[in-house]
Protein backbone atom coordinates (compact mmCIF):
# COMPACT_ATOMS: atom_id res chain seq x y z
CA UNK A 1 0.00 0.00 0.00
CA UNK A 2 1.56 3.20 -1.04
CA UNK A 3 1.95 5.89 0.77
CA UNK A 4 1.63 9.93 -0.26
CA UNK A 5 4.58 10.62 -2.81
CA UNK A 6 5.69 14.11 -4.04
CA UNK A 7 7.72 14.82 -7.02
CA UNK A 8 10.51 16.38 -7.31
CA UNK A 9 12.16 16.21 -3.66
CA UNK A 10 13.87 19.22 -4.46
CA UNK A 11 13.90 21.83 -6.85
CA UNK A 12 15.92 25.33 -7.44
CA UNK A 13 14.08 28.09 -9.40
CA UNK A 14 14.72 32.13 -9.52
CA UNK A 15 12.96 35.05 -8.86
CA UNK A 16 10.09 35.31 -11.56
CA UNK A 17 9.95 31.41 -12.34
CA UNK A 18 7.34 29.36 -12.11
CA UNK A 19 6.93 26.00 -10.50
CA UNK A 20 4.84 23.01 -10.58
CA UNK A 21 5.00 20.69 -7.82
CA UNK A 22 2.86 16.73 -7.99
CA UNK A 23 1.46 14.89 -5.15
CA UNK A 24 -0.14 11.24 -5.37
CA UNK A 25 -2.56 10.60 -2.52
CA UNK A 26 -2.30 7.62 -0.26
CA UNK A 27 -4.42 4.79 -1.98
CA UNK A 28 -8.29 5.08 -1.30
CA UNK A 29 -8.19 9.04 -0.26
CA UNK A 30 -9.54 11.04 -2.43
CA UNK A 31 -8.48 14.28 -0.63
CA UNK A 32 -5.82 16.48 -0.83
CA UNK A 33 -4.16 19.29 0.92
CA UNK A 34 -1.36 21.59 0.48
CA UNK A 35 1.22 22.93 2.83
CA UNK A 36 3.93 25.65 3.38
CA UNK A 37 6.74 24.99 6.27
CA UNK A 38 9.22 27.57 6.18
CA UNK A 39 12.42 26.92 8.17
CA UNK A 40 11.99 26.62 11.86
CA UNK A 41 7.91 26.87 11.57
CA UNK A 42 5.24 24.81 11.59
CA UNK A 43 3.48 23.94 8.09
CA UNK A 44 0.57 26.71 7.14
CA UNK A 45 -2.26 25.28 5.08
CA UNK A 46 -2.31 26.69 1.70
CA UNK A 47 -5.57 24.81 0.23
CA UNK A 48 -7.52 21.70 0.09
CA UNK A 49 -8.80 19.52 -3.35
CA UNK A 50 -11.92 17.25 -2.97
CA UNK A 51 -14.08 15.87 -6.40
CA UNK A 52 -11.52 18.17 -8.61
CA UNK A 53 -12.50 21.98 -6.49
CA UNK A 54 -10.85 23.57 -4.40
CA UNK A 55 -13.05 23.51 -1.18
CA UNK A 56 -10.95 26.01 1.47
CA UNK A 57 -8.32 28.29 1.14
CA UNK A 58 -5.70 30.09 3.62
CA UNK A 59 -3.96 32.86 3.58
CA UNK A 60 -1.86 32.70 0.44
CA UNK A 61 -2.02 34.81 -2.46
CA UNK A 62 -3.13 33.80 -5.92
CA UNK A 63 0.10 33.21 -7.04
CA UNK A 64 -0.44 30.02 -5.41
CA UNK A 65 -3.40 27.50 -7.73
CA UNK A 66 -3.72 23.83 -7.39
CA UNK A 67 -5.93 20.91 -9.36
CA UNK A 68 -6.86 17.81 -8.42
CA UNK A 69 -7.71 15.37 -11.58
CA UNK A 70 -9.81 12.44 -11.82
CA UNK A 71 -7.65 9.89 -9.97
CA UNK A 72 -7.29 12.23 -7.15
CA UNK A 73 -3.45 12.86 -7.85
CA UNK A 74 -3.10 16.87 -7.29
CA UNK A 75 -0.58 19.46 -8.26
CA UNK A 76 0.88 23.20 -7.12
CA UNK A 77 1.11 25.76 -8.89
CA UNK A 78 3.38 28.95 -7.73
CA UNK A 79 3.89 31.94 -10.44
CA UNK A 80 6.28 34.79 -10.10
CA UNK A 81 8.67 33.20 -7.73
CA UNK A 82 9.33 35.41 -4.81
CA UNK A 83 13.04 34.75 -2.53
CA UNK A 84 10.46 34.08 0.38
CA UNK A 85 8.42 30.88 -1.10
CA UNK A 86 11.64 29.40 -0.69
CA UNK A 87 10.17 26.26 1.76
CA UNK A 88 9.47 22.66 2.60
CA UNK A 89 5.84 21.82 0.48
CA UNK A 90 3.71 19.07 1.90
CA UNK A 91 0.91 17.33 0.55
CA UNK A 92 -1.40 15.38 2.79
CA UNK A 93 -4.24 12.75 1.55
CA UNK A 94 -7.34 11.78 3.34
CA UNK A 95 -10.66 10.06 3.01
CA UNK A 96 -13.79 13.04 3.17
CA UNK A 97 -16.46 10.56 4.54
CA UNK A 98 -13.41 8.13 6.89
CA UNK A 99 -15.49 9.46 10.10
CA UNK A 100 -11.71 10.09 11.24
CA UNK A 101 -9.75 13.02 8.79
CA UNK A 102 -6.90 11.65 9.62
CA UNK A 103 -4.35 13.52 7.54
CA UNK A 104 -1.15 11.61 6.14
CA UNK A 105 1.88 13.62 4.30
CA UNK A 106 4.18 12.85 2.05
CA UNK A 107 7.91 13.88 2.18
CA UNK A 108 7.83 17.02 0.97
CA UNK A 109 9.45 19.14 -1.98
CA UNK A 110 12.23 21.42 -0.60
CA UNK A 111 11.69 24.45 -2.63
CA UNK A 112 14.94 26.94 -3.25
CA UNK A 113 14.24 30.39 -4.79
CA UNK A 114 17.67 32.16 -5.57
CA UNK B 1 -8.41 31.49 13.21
CA UNK B 2 -8.00 28.94 16.45
CA UNK B 3 -4.60 29.04 17.98
CA UNK B 4 -2.24 26.42 18.65
CA UNK B 5 0.45 26.45 21.05
CA UNK B 6 2.85 23.99 22.31
CA UNK B 7 5.18 23.61 25.62
CA UNK B 8 8.36 23.77 25.84
CA UNK B 9 9.69 25.15 22.80
CA UNK B 10 13.01 22.48 23.45
CA UNK B 11 13.51 19.83 25.39
CA UNK B 12 17.17 18.00 26.11
CA UNK B 13 16.92 14.52 28.00
CA UNK B 14 19.17 11.38 28.75
CA UNK B 15 18.31 8.35 27.24
CA UNK B 16 15.61 6.57 29.31
CA UNK B 17 13.88 9.84 30.44
CA UNK B 18 10.16 10.29 30.08
CA UNK B 19 8.45 13.40 28.63
CA UNK B 20 4.99 15.33 28.66
CA UNK B 21 4.52 17.57 25.80
CA UNK B 22 1.56 19.96 25.89
CA UNK B 23 -0.68 21.18 23.19
CA UNK B 24 -3.19 24.00 24.26
CA UNK B 25 -5.75 25.41 21.58
CA UNK B 26 -8.10 28.12 21.48
CA UNK B 27 -11.34 26.75 20.15
CA UNK B 28 -13.61 23.58 19.83
CA UNK B 29 -11.54 20.58 17.85
CA UNK B 30 -12.56 18.26 15.64
CA UNK B 31 -9.16 17.04 14.62
CA UNK B 32 -6.28 16.52 16.68
CA UNK B 33 -3.17 14.70 15.65
CA UNK B 34 0.21 14.86 17.03
CA UNK B 35 3.38 14.41 14.41
CA UNK B 36 6.86 13.65 14.67
CA UNK B 37 9.07 15.49 12.23
CA UNK B 38 12.46 13.38 11.69
CA UNK B 39 15.45 15.14 9.97
CA UNK B 40 14.49 15.41 6.88
CA UNK B 41 11.66 16.77 7.15
CA UNK B 42 9.22 13.52 7.11
CA UNK B 43 5.79 14.53 9.34
CA UNK B 44 4.94 10.92 10.59
CA UNK B 45 1.77 10.41 12.30
CA UNK B 46 1.87 9.39 16.19
CA UNK B 47 -2.08 9.63 16.84
CA UNK B 48 -5.15 11.10 15.45
CA UNK B 49 -6.94 11.89 18.96
CA UNK B 50 -9.78 14.90 19.13
CA UNK B 51 -10.74 13.47 22.57
CA UNK B 52 -9.62 10.53 24.63
CA UNK B 53 -6.58 8.45 25.27
CA UNK B 54 -4.53 6.56 23.48
CA UNK B 55 -1.40 4.54 23.49
CA UNK B 56 0.97 2.82 20.97
CA UNK B 57 4.48 1.24 22.44
CA UNK B 58 6.28 3.74 24.48
CA UNK B 59 4.35 6.57 23.49
CA UNK B 60 0.96 7.84 24.79
CA UNK B 61 -1.37 10.57 24.09
CA UNK B 62 -4.47 12.50 26.07
CA UNK B 63 -6.83 14.97 24.56
CA UNK B 64 -8.93 16.97 27.12
CA UNK B 65 -11.43 18.67 24.64
CA UNK B 66 -13.55 20.51 27.34
CA UNK B 67 -10.47 22.07 28.50
CA UNK B 68 -8.72 22.48 25.28
CA UNK B 69 -5.62 20.67 25.67
CA UNK B 70 -3.79 17.67 24.25
CA UNK B 71 -0.57 15.91 26.10
CA UNK B 72 1.41 13.66 24.59
CA UNK B 73 3.83 11.48 26.99
CA UNK B 74 7.14 9.48 25.47
CA UNK B 75 8.27 7.27 28.17
CA UNK B 76 12.09 5.28 28.39
CA UNK B 77 13.39 7.83 25.05
CA UNK B 78 15.62 7.01 22.91
CA UNK B 79 17.68 8.82 20.63
CA UNK B 80 15.80 8.09 17.71
CA UNK B 81 12.64 9.84 19.47
CA UNK B 82 14.77 13.25 18.19
CA UNK B 83 12.92 16.23 16.40
CA UNK B 84 10.06 17.89 15.81
CA UNK B 85 6.90 17.16 17.95
CA UNK B 86 4.29 19.38 16.43
CA UNK B 87 0.59 18.90 17.41
CA UNK B 88 -2.17 20.06 14.65
CA UNK B 89 -6.05 20.74 15.14
CA UNK B 90 -9.02 21.38 13.10
CA UNK B 91 -11.68 23.94 14.43
CA UNK B 92 -15.73 22.95 14.54
CA UNK B 93 -15.79 25.99 12.94
CA UNK B 94 -14.49 25.17 9.74
CA UNK B 95 -17.67 24.25 8.61
CA UNK B 96 -16.67 20.51 7.24
CA UNK B 97 -13.34 21.06 5.90
CA UNK B 98 -10.19 19.76 7.36
CA UNK B 99 -7.34 22.45 7.15
CA UNK B 100 -5.04 21.82 9.67
CA UNK B 101 -3.45 24.56 12.09
CA UNK B 102 -0.24 23.69 13.21
CA UNK B 103 1.58 24.57 16.60
CA UNK B 104 5.40 25.99 16.57
CA UNK B 105 6.83 22.67 18.02
CA UNK B 106 8.56 21.26 20.54
CA UNK B 107 12.16 20.26 19.64
CA UNK B 108 13.27 17.27 20.91
CA UNK B 109 17.11 16.14 21.24
CA UNK B 110 17.45 13.14 23.10
CA UNK B 111 21.30 11.97 24.48
CA UNK B 112 23.80 9.26 25.42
Amino acid sequence: DAGVTQSPTHLIKTRGQQVTLRCSPKSGHDTVSWYQQALGQGPQFIFQYYEEEERQRGNFPDRFSGHQYPNYSSELNVNALLLGDSALYLCASSLRLAGTDTQYFGPGTRLTVL
Amino acid sequence: GIQVEQSPPDLILQEGANSTLRCNFSDSVNNLQWFHQNPWGQLINLFYIPSGTKQNGRLSATTVATERYSLLYISSSQTTDSGVYFCAVASKLTGGGNKLTFGTGTQLKVEL
